[in-house]
């Protein structure tokens, strides 16, 4: 086990609604980046949240927002859904520093209809 | 988005038998990771490289990472059926985005007792 949380553990939603998903990090870690597995695909990273600031974004619409808390906790918000945002989503907690080691949560699992 | 190339996309073996696996790039990565994902879970960092030419054993696991920067091997040797799972290969860059991890496309390893 890796310290890392996520709720829920899965999740349906119908298109054009919202949902927040919510992570938390192993203790003592800052750091929390999110990402996004496609069925039969890799994770794609979303963005990452670094001391309450987004520290960099990959390539994703700005329908995909998060904020990360004082405890370094985080939620993912999804606007507008598609059926194509349907994946696991996955965070992963680091202490922040070059070459620190991420450290994945299980997953929420996404399904939109 | 971008992912790495990993070859085989599947594999299946009998108990017993070593197992290889490798990842490609057209970039030059600062840090390779090996990842393992059971179904249901979020993936488990197997291995870590951080050093062009390293080469670093965790038990009966054997990963590289090349001297181009551009490529890492994972090696499971007398595979058991517990190793059943995906595994991913993740690079790491250097600079200014060296937050973003970038994962293969995975290997499926299916052990037959």
């Amino acid at each position: 086990e890796t310290g890392v949380t996520q709720s829920p553990t899965h999740l349906i939603k119908t298109r054009g609604q919202q949902v927040t998903l919510r992570c938390s990090s192993q203790s003592g870690h800052n750091t929390v980046s999110w990402y996004q597995q496609a069925l039969g695909q890799g994770p794609q990273f979303i963005f990452q949240y670094y001391r309450e600031e987004e520290n960099g974004r990959g390539n994703f619409p700005p329908r995909f927002s998060g904020l990360q808390f004082p405890n370094y906790s985080s939620e993912l918000n999804v606007n507008a859904l598609e059926l194509d945002d349907s994946a696991l989503y996955l965070c992963a907690s680091s202490s922040g520093g070059v070459q620190e080691t991420q450290y994945f949560g299980p997953g929420t699992r996404l399904l939109v209809l | 988005g971008q992912q790495l190339n990993q070859s085989p996309q599947s594999m299946f073996i009998q108990e017993g038998e070593d197992v290889s696996m490798n990842c490609t790039s057209s970039s030059i990565f600062n840090t390779w990771l090996w990842y393992k994902q059971d179904p249901g879970e979020g993936p488990v960092l197997l291995i870590a490289l951080y050093k062009a030419g390293e080469l670093t054993s965790n038990g009966r696991l054997t990963a590289q990472f090349g001297i181009t920067r551009k490529d890492s091997f994972l090696n499971i040797s007398a595979s058991i059926p517990s190793d059943v799972g995906i595994y991913f290969c993740a690079g790491q860059p250097s600079g200014g985005s060296n937050y973003k991890l970038t994962f293969g496309k995975g290997t499926l390893l299916t052990v037959n007792p």
